[in-house]
């Protein structure tokens, strides 16, 4: 069983929609939970970074972990044409540990 | 700027030829990381340095080495590439002052194809 799973997409979505991606995860021990965003032939750009379980806002982003499921999810608001890329969910326990991720999920805003 | 730097962003080479690939930050970061992405596999660790001169094994360490003799370098040596190694290289790199290297930033990326 892989450790992160992630639908790879693509989710195709028109301007303005809410957009909800998610993440499931079955190591227990990870406490420390981020969201990347990458564009095309672009590094992986840090948008959210929350610990342990509950909710965190930034802007339009809202990130939620939800440990008892083991389930993360990523929210846009009032999405735009500019949010189209792959986002990867990224977790770790802490410490020296590496940080697992998912394989990321396509998003596409249709103007 | 804060920034992490990556040299060359494109590379192509034969089997066997030695290669480096520079990473640099300018953050001070005590935590830097080499990861590869492949199609259908996503991002995978492949060494990482919780400071200078302290590195270790990721998930796919096989024909790669590192070494951190200054806090703002970490090099990418393969020794002897083969085609198994073209991929898309990212340096990352963070600070562990909150317990851990979990805000982690990451370079452009390194186009590597092995001929």
């Amino acid at each position: 069983q892989k450790e992160v799973e992630q639908d790879p997409g693509p989710l195709s979505v028109p301007e303005g929609a809410i957009v909800s991606l998610n993440c499931t995860y079955s190591n227990s021990a990870f406490q420390y939970f981020m969201w990347y965003r990458q564009y095309s032939r672009k590094g992986p750009e840090l948008l959210m970074y929350t610990y342990s379980s509950g909710n965190k806002e930034d802007g339009r982003f809202t990130a939620q972990v939800d440990k008892s499921s083991k389930y993360i999810s990523l929210f846009i608001r009032d999405s735009q044409p500019s949010d189209s890329a792959t986002y990867l969910c990224a977790m770790t326990g802490g410490g020296a540990d590496g940080l697992t991720f998912g394989k990321g999920t396509h998003l596409i805003i249709q103007p | 700027e804060a920034q992490v730097t990556q040299n060359p962003r494109y590379l192509i080479t034969v089997t066997g030829k030695k290669l480096t690939v520079t990473c640099s930050q300018n953050m001070n970061h005590e935590y830097m990381s080499w990861y590869r992405q492949d199609p259908g596999l996503g991002l995978r660790q492949i060494y990482y340095s919780m400071n200078v001169e302290v590195t270790d094994k990721g998930d796919v360490p096989e024909g790669y080495k590192v070494s951190r003799k200054e806090k703002r370098n970490f090099p990418l040596i393969l020794e002897s590439p083969s085609p198994n190694q073209t991929s898309l290289y990212f340096c990352a790199s963070s600070s562990t002052g909150t317990g851990g290297p979990y805000e982690q930033y990451f370079g452009p990326g390194t186009r590597l194809t092995v001929t």
